[in-house]
């Protein structure tokens, strides 16, 4: 039972041009988002995350949305920059539920950002 | 990565060895979790502990063991290693009240069980 997906396996596109990754939860305990990013033989480092009382949390190029009714939330990347070449991955928490720091994972999306 | 040391960082076993993946963080953290990764798969919760002393099995505990004896440090065992344990392993540590940008991940294991 996979409580958090992420339905793009990978996803191209042009530098500069917007970059979309989706993800959807089933969990309605969950109340803590995250976003993680992954190069090749390294550890996952956090990127952006949002707070569930929340529905828009921005930094920089990258902006989290979240949509709590659709169980929805999206990552945007704009402009999108070759560097963000990576494995996007998406994660939740049930923070209030005193599960301490105990992260559910998506199957995350393989970024290319191309010339 | 800074703060979360994984070692070591490539292993091969033969089934039915056991070892230990070792994992030691300097930031004063109360919890730690090991987490599994595959191909095609997210990162899977193991075992976790929110403190020294305390254990918590995580979504796919079987095969391996924890133990919490001091802060610093939260080892991952495997007692009898089998093909299906092959995979890359994370070490995480965060402090109480943690946000994201407080999650530390250490830079995994790559362990391959033949």
């Amino acid at each position: 039972d996979q409580q958090v997906k992420q339905n793009s396996p990978s996803l191209s596109v042009q530098e500069g041009r917007i970059s979309i990754l989706n993800c959807d939860y089933t969990n309605s305990m969950f109340d803590y988002f995250l976003w993680y990013k992954k190069y090749p033989a390294e550890g996952p480092t956090f990127l952006i995350s949002i707070s569930s009382i929340k529905d828009k949390n921005e930094d920089g190029r990258f902006t989290v949305f979240l949509n709590k009714s659709a169980k929805h939330l999206s990552l945007h990347i704009v402009p999108s920059q070759p560097g963000d070449s990576a494995v996007y991955f998406c994660a939740a928490s049930a923070r209030n539920t005193g599960t301490a720091s105990k992260l559910t994972f998506g199957t995350g999306t393989r970024l290319q950002v191309t010339l | 990565n800074a703060g979360v040391t994984q070692t070591p960082k490539f292993q091969v076993l033969k089934t039915g060895q056991s070892m230990t993946l070792q994992c030691a963080q300097d930031m004063n953290h109360e919890y730690m979790s090991w987490y599994r990764q595959d191909p095609g798969m997210g990162l899977r919760l193991i075992h976790y502990s929110v403190g020294a002393g305390i254990t918590d099995q995580g979504e796919v505990p079987n095969g391996y063991n924890v133990s919490r004896s001091t802060t610093e440090d939260f080892p991952l065992r495997l007692l009898s290693a089998a093909p299906s344990q092959t995979s890359v392993y994370f070490c995480a540590s965060s402090e109480q009240g943690w946000s994201g940008n407080t999650i530390y991940f250490g830079e995994g294991s790559w362990l391959t069980v033949v």
